[in-house]
């Protein structure tokens, strides 16, 4: 069965700094997904980013990118240039052929001014 | 776009009570799901459906049924309501695609049970 970590419950970090949540994950599969999403105090659930596990370049999309380590199955989320809109809860997720969705428990994320 | 979009939004229900949300999906995806979030958790699988006539067990099914009605929906149903189901639900939908499957997830229904 698939894992996933999130051992961060909470981080802060200051506007327009950088801040990197952790994420490990257990698969037996070879091929599989990962996913951050993004809930903000609304509590809709935002895609923020997502690799494909074949592909050894880490997505980026605008200030987030993902550091992928998958000998470590660590997929950590970094947020440059943080705003005040970047508060939120951050989930990651895995995915695989056969398997539903997982989801960590979350890391809380504040961003001071 | 109006993606995956479930109703009621907010709902109060005394215990024994019985309601159903309603959830539709307009991305022709395959597969659907419910969860609920807890205070301080993240989200746990009550049912899933992952394509049109079958549903299966999730991690927290008990006190759940769910209806595929056709592609498009997929409905739970509370037959008599607890406090413990006092959570906010989300359906979400996916598709496998070339490139992967990825989850897309409705605004949530708040649901209080007193």
């Amino acid at each position: 069965a698939q894992t996933v970590t999130q051992s961060q419950p909470e981080m802060s970090v200051q506007e327009a700094e950088t801040v990197t949540l952790s994420c490990t994950y257990d698969t037996s599969e070879s091929d599989y997904y990962l996913f951050w999403y993004k809930q903000p105090p609304s509590r809709q659930m935002i895609l923020v980013i997502r690799q494909e596990a074949y592909k050894q370049q880490n997505a980026t999309e605008n200030r987030f990118s993902v550091n992928f380590q998958k000998a470590a199955k660590s997929f950590s989320l970094k947020i440059s240039d943080s705003q005040l809109g970047d508060a939120a809860m951050y989930f990651c997720a895995s995915e695989s052929y056969g398997q539903n969705f997982v989801f960590g428990p979350g890391t809380r994320l504040s961003v001071l001014p | 776009n109006a993606g995956v979009t479930q109703t009621p939004k907010f709902q109060v229900l005394k215990t024994g009570q019985s309601m159903t949300l309603q959830c539709a999906q307009d991305m022709n995806h395959n597969s659907m799901y419910w969860y609920r979030q807890d205070p301080g958790m993240g989200l746990r699988l009550i049912y899933y459906s992952a394509s049109e006539g079958t549903t299966d067990k999730g991690e927290v099914p008990n006190g759940y049924n769910v209806s595929r009605l056709n592609k498009r929906e997929f409905s739970l149903r509370l037959e008599s309501a607890a406090p413990s189901q006092t959570s906010v639900y989300f359906c979400a939908s996916s598709t496998r695609t070339g490139t992967g499957n990825t989850i897309y997830f409705g605004e949530g229904s708040w649901l209080t049970v007193v």
